[in-house]
């Protein structure tokens, strides 16, 4: 079963910019979390669709928002980007139901100059 | 406010010594408790996850304890190897969440 796949992997933005994101789910999984990785921060939670529907949120503000298709496939964008938007974002699966365990993809790398 | 510790200071062994990683956290009633490994440029990837009502979980040489009154869980890799050298992450949520809160990830290096 294929994995999840998070495009682009690296990405290099201007302060001011605004950046999309995209994720696709392990098949079958309904709910799609975002995570924002610093190393000052540690793995710091976004948000979290299912069934195309925001379900959680994180202390974030609201230039980050994402939305979740009825594919389950994901997208977050950022606007006006700020330098310390520059991280790891990841994306992870899960049934959402009754299964804990998140399946994480391997990130975008985002780089805000 | 909630607080997840991690060992900060990376953990350094022996091959085929017993590693032990600790989680301990405050203000906090976790229903379930979970460990990932994370390598450099990756995402972390799931290991294990244990209840509040188990003591101790076991896969291939795994362990993990669950000590809620202590408020700590040790995670264990038996017979370890350099390709177990990676960030363990220790996440935890309350009953009913899907979202867990992750710790900021020991390193641990095990030498040939």
């Amino acid at each position: 079963k294929a994995g999840v796949t998070q495009t682009p992997r690296y990405l290099i933005k201007t302060r001011g910019q605004q950046v999309t994101l995209s994720c696709s789910p392990i098949s079958g999984h309904r709910s799609v979390s975002w995570y924002q990785q610093t190393p000052g921060q540690g793995l710091q939670f976004l948000f979290e669709y299912f069934s195309e529907t925001q379900r959680n949120k994180g202390n974030f503000p609201g230039r980050f928002s994402g939305r979740q298709f009825s594919n389950s496939r994901s997208e977050m964008n950022v606007s006006t980007l700020e330098l310390g938007d520059s991280a790891l974002y990841l994306c992870a699966s899960s049934w959402g139901d009754s299964s804990y365990e998140q399946y994480f993809g391997p990130g975008t790398r985002l780089t805000v100059t | 406010s909630q607080k997840i510790e991690q060992n900060s200071e990376a953990l350094n062994i022996q091959e085929g010594k017993t590693a032990t990683l600790t989680c301990n956290y405050t203000n906090y009633s976790p229903a379930y408790l979970q460990w990932y490994r994370q390598d450099p440029g990756r995402g972390p990837v799931f290991l294990l996850l244990i209840r509040e009502n188990e003591k101790e979980k076991r896969k291939e040489r795994l362990k993990v304890t669950f000590d809620t009154t202590l408020k700590q869980s040790l995670f264990h890799i038996t017979a370890s190897q350099p390709a177990d050298s990676a960030t363990y992450l220790c996440a935890l949520a309350p009953g009913g969440s899907y979202i867990p809160t992750f710790g900021r990830g020991t390193s641990l290096i095990v030498h040939p």
